[in-house]
């Protein structure tokens, strides 16, 4: 099954502790890309990814890291999580623009609720 | 910049009616995709329905269609005969293409609540 898979699903952690949420996905994509979502703001992009080694920043990268070894995984890195990211995680991934045009929509991983005390 | 707006934060219908949910858009490039996701109380993202910027007709699928109106800059979202499974976050979402600096990412709205009445 075409899928991406992001792992935890839940995380409560203390500030400060760093953690990595994985993502990961099993369809060839070039693109991947993490999301958060916050309430009332919608999904904000927090960092993106063209292809393997080739990372660039989103909208809200500040308090994050990622990388890109291989094509199929892009992790997210909180290197000293605050409080201020306690949100809902959305990792995708997708076909390249070049692949597809923009009719190319995102598949989405079940999303990671990350709370921060 | 590049912009959604869902103007209606939260919205009412009773079930079996059609209902409308609101978005605009902001963009001077030509190139461009729409996209309505759901978002159940779950958490998960489910893909709906889309519309391309050169389509002319309106896009459905199944029960959603896709008001688009390219002059003013709306994608309209229209859920006909509205079931209680409805009941969710739905999020319009544009795709930029890879000109005048863009990153091709989707960006979203700020999202509406429907609830479905029995």
């Amino acid at each position: 099954e075409a899928q991406v898979t992001q792992n935890p699903r839940y995380l409560i952690t203390v500030t400060g502790k760093k953690l990595t949420v994985t993502c990961s996905q099993n369809m060839n994509h070039e693109y991947m890309s993490w999301y958060r979502q916050d309430p009332g703001l919608g999904l904000r992009q927090i960092y993106y990814s063209m292809n393997v080694e080739v990372t660039d920043k989103g909208d809200v990268p500040e308090g994050y890291k990622v990388s890109r070894k291989e094509k199929r995984n892009f992790p997210l890195i909180l290197e000293s999580p605050s409080p201020n990211q306690t949100s809902l995680y959305f990792c995708a991934s997708s076909l390249s623009l070049g692949q597809g045009g923009v009719g190319v929509g995102y598949t989405f991983g079940s999303g990671t609720r990350l709370t921060v005390v | 910049a590049q912009k959604i707006t869902q103007t209606q934060p939260g919205m009412f219908v009773q079930e079996k009616e059609a209902v409308t949910l609101d978005c605009t858009y902001d963009t001077s490039d030509q190139s461009y995709g729409l996209f309505w996701y759901k978002q159940p109380s779950s958490g998960e993202m489910i893909f709906l329905i889309y519309q391309g910027s050169y389509d002319e007709q309106n896009a459905t699928e199944g029960r959603y269609s896709l008001n688009f109106q390219k002059a003013r800059k709306s994608a309209n979202l229209v859920i006909s005969a509205s079931q209680l499974g409805d009941s969710a976050m739905y999020f319009c979402a544009m795709r930029e293409d890879y000109i005048s600096g863009n990153t091709g990412k989707l960006i979203f709205g700020q999202g509406t609540t429907l609830q479905v009445k029995p």
